[in-house]
């Protein structure tokens, strides 16, 4: 399967400060990304569409300017948790969709986000 | 928006027996069906999936089965082992790659 990394595995910020995670998509070029939230013991939810080239589309509920969304290239994007409070304490996961594999979804192995 | 429901949120199976995980969606444009493994601290790993127009697939000691007119789609794990033991999400897709997940089964294989 594909292979995506993220980066920071972990992280701890202190409030009030930004944290930057960024995925990668290792062996193809990817136009999307998608960002995923999920809290402990609980599913995983949509955050946003990263688009290449073009501005991210949010989730309902989501702020756009609390989770800032870049996809420069094909294969970076990067989310920004900017102001972090302990409540965005979570783990956050980005996937990709390789080109013909009809909406098959490789994943990160994820950012654990601790905000103190 | 889709939404997936998935039973039971915990399964507790002896080495060797079956464990079934089941899932309902709401919507009837959704056409493609993953289910993920989970291991702690770790991201989903796909294991299986099956679209639309197909009823049954397997692989191994792992198979999915898809009801469309029901809206229901289950996994069934045979000769389970203590390396299945995780929390396993379904998931619901369209054509859009967006997906809505189920809210997770937490499987353990006592061995």
């Amino acid at each position: 399967g594909a292979v995506v990394s993220q980066h920071p595995s972990r992280v701890i910020c202190k409030s009030g400060t930004s944290v930057k995670i960024e995925c990668r998509s290792l062996d193809f070029q990817a136009t999307t990304m998608f960002w995923y939230r999920q809290f402990p013991k609980k599913s995983l939810m949509l955050m946003a569409t990263s688009n290449e080239g073009s501005k991210a589309t949010y989730e309902q509920g989501v702020e756009k300017d609390k989770f800032l969304i870049n996809h420069a290239s094909l294969t970076l994007s990067t989310l920004t948790v900017t102001s972090a409070h302990p409540e965005d304490s979570s783990f956050y996961i980005c996937s990709v969709n390789p080109p013909g594999t009809g909406g098959e979804a490789f994943f990160g192995q994820g950012t654990r986000l601790t905000v103190v | 928006g889709e939404n997936v429901e998935q039973h039971p949120s915990t399964l507790s199976v002896q080495e060797g027996d079956s464990a079934v995980i089941k899932c309902t969606y709401s919507d009837s444009a959704s056409n493609y069906f993953p289910w993920y493994k989970q291991e702690l601290g770790k991201g989903p790993q796909l294991i299986i999936d099956i679209r639309s127009n197909v009823g049954e697939k397997k692989d191994q000691r792992i198979a999915v089965t898809l009801n469309k007119t029901a809206k229901h789609f289950s996994l069934h794990i045979t000769e389970t082992q203590p390396e299945d033991s995780a929390v396993y999400f379904c998931a619901a897709s369209m054509n859009d790659y967006k997906l809505s997940f189920g809210a997770g089964t937490t499987v353990t294989v006592r061995a």
